[in-house]
């Protein structure tokens, strides 16, 4: 089993459409969980960390399962400008007292006029 | 408002000739970190640093070597490319060890393409 998975897509939705993904881990003992957000050909940036309590942003609402092992990105009302692909990244305690840092492989949305 | 900044952007080598990658960055972050990513997989971490002087590897090493010997720069090193090395290369730092308790947020410079002939 891969230590994050996600589902790579695409998943090509209307504009205004609310869509979801998901992201699952192997590891109990990781720490602390991120989505990054990575334009065609661009770098990856920083879209939000993920909470135990959930967190929001705008239209954008992670969610942290711990029980499950998984965390979750909702986007509402998607726009043409969210069209990217979506990095899950899971922190592990590592060997020398470093964090492990995973990336998925990133689920790729398309948000269709 | 630099960031940080990766030369070159592309690269053609032929197999066996060597390289530098350079990364550079001007927020006086501790930690550094070379990614390669590839398709159908996760970005994945080739060699990191914490510090001026220090350096370690990450998951994938082989066939790299980097040094840290100003705390603004971290260089990537191919001593005789393969062709299993063509991919895209991210240049990433951070204040804190990422995610040691607290939410460090990882920065990337642009990436730069090598393609291995």
């Amino acid at each position: 089993r891969k230590e994050v998975e996600q589902d790579p897509g695409p998943f090509n939705v209307p504009e205004g459409a609310t869509v979801a993904f998901n992201c699952t881990y192997s590891n109990s003992a990781s720490q602390s969980f991120f989505w990054y957000r990575q334009d065609c050909r661009k770098e990856p940036k920083l879209l939000m960390s993920v909470y135990s309590s959930g967190n929001e942003d705008g239209r954008f609402t992670a969610q942290l399962n711990r029980a499950s092992q998984y965390i979750s990105l909702l986007i509402r009302d998607s726009k043409l400008s969210d069209s990217a692909t979506y990095l899950c990244v899971v922190d592990t305690p590592g060997s020398g007292g470093y964090q492990k840092v995973t990336f998925g492989i990133g689920t790729k949305l398309q948000v269709i006029p | 408002n630099a960031g940080v900044t990766q030369t070159p952007k592309f690269r053609v080598l032929k197999t066996g000739q060597s390289m530098t990658l350079l990364c550079a960055q001007d927020m006086n972050h501790e930690y550094m970190y070379w990614y390669r990513q590839d398709p159908g997989m996760g970005l994945r971490l080739i060699h990191y640093s914490v510090g001026e002087g220090t350096t370690a590897k990450g998951e994938v090493p082989d066939g790299y070597n980097v040094s840290r010997l100003k705390k603004q720069n971290f260089l990537l090193g191919l001593e005789s490319a393969a062709p299993s090395q063509t991919s895209v290369y991210f240049c990433a730092s951070s204040y804190t060890d990422r995610g040691a308790w607290g939410t460090g947020e990882l920065f990337f410079g642009e990436g730069s393409r090598l393609t291995v002939l």
